[in-house]
């Protein structure tokens, strides 16, 4: 059973549109990260999500946490081909649990 | 700052040796370490946690024989993947977390070994 629910696993859109990933478990996570990775690299950090409710933004995306810190939410407005690459969230339980990740491509 | 670096970044090698990834955090000490394994167009899985000093925790289902791992440093953690075989093949990506109340983790760049 995965303990972290991430959706879409693959996404393929054309460049310009906005999309939503989800994050959803039935455990609560003292904080939750978003990272990227593009092939044959390391993840690399985004942002970090502490309190619920919490929005971040960061340039065209927004990251949300929700109220009972179960569950995150990434949004990408009009995105890009430099945007293309696996997303994935992780929840703090004493180690990070990751999310299956998202396959995203976007077409120019 | 948080930079995690990780060496090789590939390295090809024989069944039935030994290969030994050395991860570094560079500007910042790493109270503990973990070692990912990750398959092509998935998520990372999470093979052990490394703490500086000390055995490292090992996930259910990693055997702690074959990937042997030392954090001998605040800087410095290596995995040595003994025996290797082709199944051993894959992309094995290093994180550090900086502080102890923190559970921001920055990666390495990641290693990709092909075992032959």
């Amino acid at each position: 059973t995965q303990l972290l629910e991430q959706s879409p696993q693959f996404l393929s859109i054309q460049e310009g549109e906005n999309l939503t990933v989800y994050c959803n478990s039935s455990s609560v996570f003292s904080s939750l990260q978003w990272y990227r990775q593009e092939p044959g690299e390391g993840p690399v950090l985004l942002v970090t999500v502490v309190t619920g409710g919490e929005v971040k933004k960061l340039k065209r995306l927004t990251f949300q946490f929700g109220d009972a810190r179960k569950d995150s939410s990434l949004h990408i407005t009009a995105a890009q081909p430099g945007d293309t690459g696996l997303y994935l969230c992780a929840g703090a339980r004493g180690k990070l649990i990751f999310g299956q990740g998202t396959e995203l491509s976007v077409k120019p | 700052g948080a930079v995690v670096s990780q060496h090789p970044s590939w390295v090809i090698c024989k069944s039935g040796t030994s290969v030994k990834i050395e991860c570094r955090s560079l500007d910042f000490q790493a109270t503990t370490m973990f070692w990912y394994r990750q398959f092509p167009k998935q998520s990372l899985m999470l093979m052990a946690t490394s703490n500086e000093g000390s055995k490292a925790t090992y996930e259910q289902g990693v055997e702690k024989d074959k990937f042997l791992i030392n954090h001998a440093s605040l800087t410095l953690s290596t995995l040595t993947v003994t025996s290797a075989h082709p199944e051993d093949s894959s992309f094995y990506i290093c994180s550090a977390r900086r502080g102890t109340g923190s559970y921001e983790q920055y990666f390495g760049p990641g290693t990709r070994l092909t075992v032959t």
